[in-house]
């Protein structure tokens, strides 16, 4: 089955505690992004990676670094949290020959205290 | 750059009620258009997307949107809606040439009352 997998869930941690969320797609695609949902502001995109070694930053990038190793693999981390990166977090990837239709995770409920 | 604005953060219906979401884009450039929906608790799915060619495009469970280019709009429309449809709405875009990036409206939450 076509699926992109983040782990965890849920998380709640502490101000400052680095932590990892990781995404994983089984399609072979090339793209994949991440982007965090708020209430009120839609998704925004944090990051993206266009191929294995390849990222950018997105819309909103500040206090957030990903890494593209495997073309499978985008993990998304958080070196020091803080409040305000409460929020829902989802991956999603694309396949860059068509280009017309991105894959979601079933997303990351992240909470900082 | 793109911008898409969702005219209502929530709309309440009775079943069986026919129901429009709305939703105009800005952009400098061609675009693809898509609705993902987001049932409780789970992650987006693509609902339905213009390309290109006609203007009006339809999903399996009913939805219809139509793209107006003069009115840079792309709303969301279904003729009698089901419980089952609850769920938050979202309409985004895309540049049809370089890096894939959705641009999202800030979401509209269905809500079908019995």
């Amino acid at each position: 089955e076509a699926q992109v997998t983040q782990n965890p869930r849920y998380l709640i941690t502490v101000t400052g505690k680095k932590l990892t969320v990781t995404c994983s797609q089984n399609m072979n695609h090339e793209y994949m992004s991440w982007y965090r949902q708020d209430p009120g502001l839609g998704l925004r995109q944090i990051y993206y990676s266009m191929n294995v070694e390849v990222t950018d930053k997105g819309d909103v990038p500040e206090g957030y670094k990903v890494s593209r190793k495997e073309k499978r693999n985008f993990p998304l981390i958080l070196e020091s949290p803080s409040p305000n990166q409460t929020s829902l977090y989802f991956c999603a990837s694309t396949d860059s020959r068509r280009n017309t239709e991105a894959f979601f995770g079933q997303g990351t409920r992240l909470t900082v205290v | 750059a793109q911008s898409v604005t969702q005219l209502d953060s929530q709309v309440p219906v009775f079943e069986e009620a026919p129901v429009e979401l709305r939703c105009n884009y800005s952009s400098s450039v061609s675009v693809y258009l898509f609705w993902y929906v987001q049932y409780p608790n789970q992650g987006l799915q693509l609902l339905l997307k213009y390309l290109s060619g006609s203007t009006l495009v339809e999903s399996i469970n009913g939805f219809e949107a139509e793209f107006n280019k003069s009115q840079t709009s792309f709303h969301l429309r279904k003729p009698s809606v089901h419980i089952s449809d609850t769920a938050e709405y979202f309409c985004a875009v895309s540049q049809i040439q370089g890096a894939q990036k959705l641009v999202f409206g800030q979401g509209t939450r269905l809500t079908i009352n019995p």
